[in-house]
């Protein structure tokens, strides 16, 4: 089991540009989450997801910031336009049925410049 | 969900049990007790979790007070690998809510 694969590792881009993070959950799994962690906020949920169905997106910081799971293997989170202050190390985790154990991918860094 | 608090920053030996302590005086009786830990520059870990009985596996070990309202997770022989931020999270398990949120947790160093 290959884990929860996020891509791309590193991202740098200017401001205002659009920037779409991805990850690929634990086949089987049905919960997804995607957190947000700097040193100022700490980890933060943004959004999770149960059978491809967003249950809570209250953590989603603004409009700028949209999630889309269109099946079971694939994850996406998009900032549009980006800002300086989206710089952070940006999480995906996925879980199976009950949700009790939570496996977290190696994360984004972003840095929008 | 019941709110914990957790000491900042602990210290411990090499070789020697660690015990983090976690407080969640508010808990209720649905609620169970997770712990999870964050080693630098990787994702958060899952330890293990209880609701009101003693729970061990290979990583660690976690005792809850009868009231539940505090429990400590036990490293028995604690590595430097081990330094990291420790998590206790208190949160319902069921249905589709599952709302897992992270405190500022315990900065555990070990020292050789």
């Amino acid at each position: 089991d290959a884990g929860v694969i996020q891509s791309p590792r590193h991202e740098v881009t200017e401001m205002g540009q659009e920037v779409t993070l991805r990850c690929k959950p634990i086949s089987g799994h049905d919960y997804l989450f995607w957190y947000r962690q700097t040193m100022m906020r700490g980890l933060e949920l943004l959004i999770y997801f149960n059978n491809n169905v967003p249950i809570d997106d209250s953590g989603m910081p603004e409009d700028r910031f949209s999630a889309k799971m269109p099946n079971a293997s694939f994850s996406t989170l998009k900032i549009q336009p980006s800002e300086p202050r989206d710089s952070a190390v940006y999480f995906c985790a996925s879980s199976g049925q009950g949700a009790v154990k939570a496996f977290f991918g190696q994360g984004t860094r972003l840095t929008v410049v | 969900d019941a709110k914990t608090t957790q000491p900042t920053s602990m210290d411990c030996a090499e070789g020697r049990a660690a015990n983090l302590p976690c407080n969640h005086s508010t808990i209720s009786g649905n609620e169970y007790v997770y712990w999870y830990r964050q080693i630098h520059s990787q994702g958060p870990q899952y330890i293990i979790h209880g609701l009101k009985n003693n729970e061990t596996n290979e990583m660690a070990s976690l005792i809850i007070t009868e009231d539940r309202k505090s429990s400590t997770l036990i490293l028995p022989h604690a590595t430097l690998r081990d330094t990291a931020v420790y998590y206790c999270i208190v949160m319902y398990s069921g249905g589709s809510n599952y709302k897992l949120t992270f405190g500022k947790g315990t900065l555990l160093t070990v020292n050789p």
